[in-house]
């Protein structure tokens, strides 16, 4: 039982060009998240999905773009990558839309940001 | 704004001893509070939640509680082992929405 992938896992790239991070889960949640987790600042929602093509802006959204077109997929695209956005990042995902639903989290991808 | 506050300094206590960790929240009322583990280089590990009209939550060597009137929630280890170190992350809903608000964690080392 995989539970929630993500690949890659590490990412190495420039400023200026489109990186897509890949968010796959098992279980048939409804709700998957994407966090960047960085020193100082910890877990920041960065968008979140509700449901296949319902999706929300985070914290923060700016400079990335997700997409959800089956349940299980989650993607995010970081259209021009920048140096600030060098970060871990992380997917999550919950099974129901109630109050107090654990979040499940990915392995996280590593992204350098050259 | 809404805000999560966690001890920023690390942890180290001895095997056998009692950890306790601090989660405070302010300007608003959390529903509910998590807490989670995370070893590094992995992803957060949901532990325990406690809702707003529980006192305390207890699962085998973890137990954590919610003070409402002080705006805080204490996690407890007890009988630490080295095993348990790791950073530990408290969140809280933001509203009454799906969201939740993260601290920045505390790290815990367990010394044998």
């Amino acid at each position: 039982d995989a539970g929630i992938t993500q690949s890659p896992r590490y990412k190495i790239t420039e400023t200026g060009r489109q990186v897509t991070l890949m968010c796959h889960q098992t279980w048939s949640h409804s709700y998957m998240f994407w966090y960047r987790q960085d020193l100082g600042h910890g877990l920041r929602l960065i968008y979140y999905s509700a449901a296949a093509d319902i999706t929300d802006k985070g914290e923060v959204p700016d400079g990335y773009v997700v997409s959800r077109s089956k349940t299980e997929n989650f993607p995010l695209t970081l259209e021009s990558a920048t140096r600030s956005q060098t970060s871990v990042y992380f997917c999550a995902s919950s099974e129901l839309a109630g109050v107090g639903e654990t979040q499940y989290f990915g392995p996280g991808t590593r992204l350098l940001v050259l | 704004s809404q805000k999560i506050e966690q001890n920023s300094e690390a942890l180290n206590i001895q095997e056998g001893k009692t950890a306790t960790l601090t989660c405070n929240y302010t300007n608003y009322s959390p529903a509910y509070l998590q807490w989670y583990r995370q070893d590094p280089g992995r992803g957060p590990v949901f532990l325990l939640l406690i809702r707003e009209n529980e006192k305390e939550k207890r699962k085998e060597r973890l137990k954590v509680t919610f003070d409402t009137t002080l705006k805080q929630s204490l996690f407890h280890i007890t009988a630490s082992q080295p095993a348990d170190s790791a950073t530990y992350l408290c969140a809280c809903n933001a509203g009454n929405n799906r969201k939740l608000i993260w601290g920045l964690g505390t790290s815990l080392a367990v010394n044998p």
